[in-house]
């Protein structure tokens, strides 16, 4: 099983900073099958990046994905306010199990 | 608009059984693999399992293998989710989900959840 680490924990950030966002996986995660998901508090999920570093479908272009291989990140250029959440990386590798990290909680400082 | 929502969540004693449904549309159910995601209170993401569009090929977790059983009903476009000998560590929102696509087991769109509380 792949496992996914995601750094820091907790990023106290202002609106308008910049915003990275680390995933390492515990083994090289294949095709770079790798998506990240924002959470709001009372709200499920919702899809960001798929395969990477491809958007989701209406996701600002302020959010972009990269990485291959162990290392992901997900940066945020500018932050808005709308953008203070919990956000997680996922992996889906050629067959499951599927594994999420434990997230990394974006705060307003 | 694709809509996911999931009913039958409810209070269940250790070693209860219980059965999860989720009724989609706005999309072609028959064409998507389908998964169950749960988050414990306060704690992070957990897949459960997933099942292949015709029902043919299903996966799950270590730690509901043997206990759960995902199944769909393509005719009327819901997933569900059999739950048995229910353990207090399985209290938890379920959320049905969609994936991207296939093979690629993202999640595209989720439902809002079925909370699940196992408790005496």
């Amino acid at each position: 099983e792949i496992v996914l680490t995601q750094s820091p924990g907790t990023l106290s950030l202002s609106p308008g900073e910049r915003a990275t966002l680390s995933c390492r996986a515990s083994q090289s995660v294949s095709s770079s099958y790798l998506a990240w998901y924002q959470q709001k508090p009372g709200q499920a999920p919702r899809l960001l990046i798929y395969g990477a570093s491809s958007r989701a479908t209406g996701i600002p272009d302020r959010f972009s994905g990269s990485g291959s291989g162990t290392d992901f990140t997900l940066t945020i250029s500018r932050l808005e306010p709308e953008d203070f959440a919990v956000y997680y990386c996922q992996q889906y590798g050629s067959s499951p199990p599927i594994t999420f990290g434990g997230g990394t909680k974006v705060e307003i400082k | 608009e694709v809509q996911l929502v999931e009913s039958g969540g409810v209070v269940v004693q250790p070693g209860g059984s219980l059965r999860l449904s989720c009724a989609a549309s706005g999309f072609t159910f028959d064409d998507y693999t389908m998964h169950w995601v749960r988050q414990a209170p306060g704690k992070g993401l957990e897949w459960v399992s997933l099942i292949s569009w015709d029902g043919g090929s299903t996966y799950y977790a270590d730690s509901v293998k043997g206990r759960f059983t995902i199944s769909r009903d393509n005719s009327k476009n819901s997933l569900y989710l059999q739950m048995n000998s229910l353990r207090t560590e399985d209290t938890a929102l379920y959320y049905c989900a969609k994936s991207g696509g296939d093979p690629v087991y993202y999640f595209d769109y989720w439902g809002q959840g079925t909370l699940v509380t196992v408790s005496s």
